[in-house]
């Protein structure tokens, strides 16, 4: 069965500009969750979605926002981009919301100039 | 404040040799520990553990959690080199609604 996908794979974008990033979970499940990864702060926690609803969220600025489509397709949406915001965004699958054992797609590397 | 640390960060060690890697945590409400193994991009789910003194075993590699001592340990017998990944360990927190990841141990096996 397909693995979780997410697209673009990579991505350049240039300081002040907004991007969207795509995540489609394993086909039956239903959360998606979203994380940061960057070489100072590791994995960070960004946001979950379950049935279309953002169900936890970190600490992340306001800058950062997502949705969940009612096939539980997410999106991740940055605007303002910051060179900062330069990282991996990974997306975690999950059968159920709150179920711990997630797993993850191949992430989505933005490079912010 | 939560959180999960690793140790050591880097290790270097060659093929056949036994290693162990280490996860302490400090993490409210606990409902799980999670390791994965990231060679490239996405973390690869390895072991959960939810009960104390319980190994999981998966080949040449098992894991153990102490809830009492709040660690778990990896380990990884006879390695070789498709062993070499930074080996991360997570904590969900239940009430928070995620994991919270430590540093990673990166690991290297010599041929």
């Amino acid at each position: 069965k397909a693995g979780v996908t997410q697209t673009p794979r990579y991505l350049i974008k240039t300081r002040g500009q907004q991007v969207t990033l795509s995540c489609s979970p394993i086909s039956g499940h239903r959360s998606v969750s979203w994380y940061q990864q960057t070489p100072g702060q590791g994995l960070q926690f960004l946001f979950e979605y379950f049935s279309e609803t953002q169900r936890n969220k970190g600490n992340f600025p306001g800058r950062f926002s997502g949705r969940q489509f009612s096939n539980s397709r997410s999106e991740m949406n940055v605007s303002t981009l910051e060179l900062g915001d330069s990282a991996l965004y990974l997306c975690a699958s999950s059968l159920l919301a709150s179920v711990s054992e997630a797993f993850f797609g191949q992430g989505t590397r933005l490079t912010v100039v | 404040e939560d959180k999960v640390v690793q140790s050591p960060l880097s290790l270097v060690v060659h093929e056949g040799d036994t290693v162990t890697l280490n996860c302490s945590y400090e993490v409210t409400n606990f409902r799980s520990l999670l390791w994965y193994k990231q060679e490239k991009k996405a973390p690869t789910f390895l072991f959960m553990l939810t009960s104390s003194g319980i190994e999981k075993k998966s080949g040449r590699l098992s894991s153990i959690l102490d809830k009492k001592e709040l660690f778990s340990i990896l380990n990884i017998t006879a390695t070789q080199t498709g062993d070499s990944a930074i080996y991360l360990c997570a904590v969900y927190n239940n009430q928070g609604g995620k994991l919270i990841f430590g540093q990673g141990t990166e690991l290297s096996v010599k041929p």
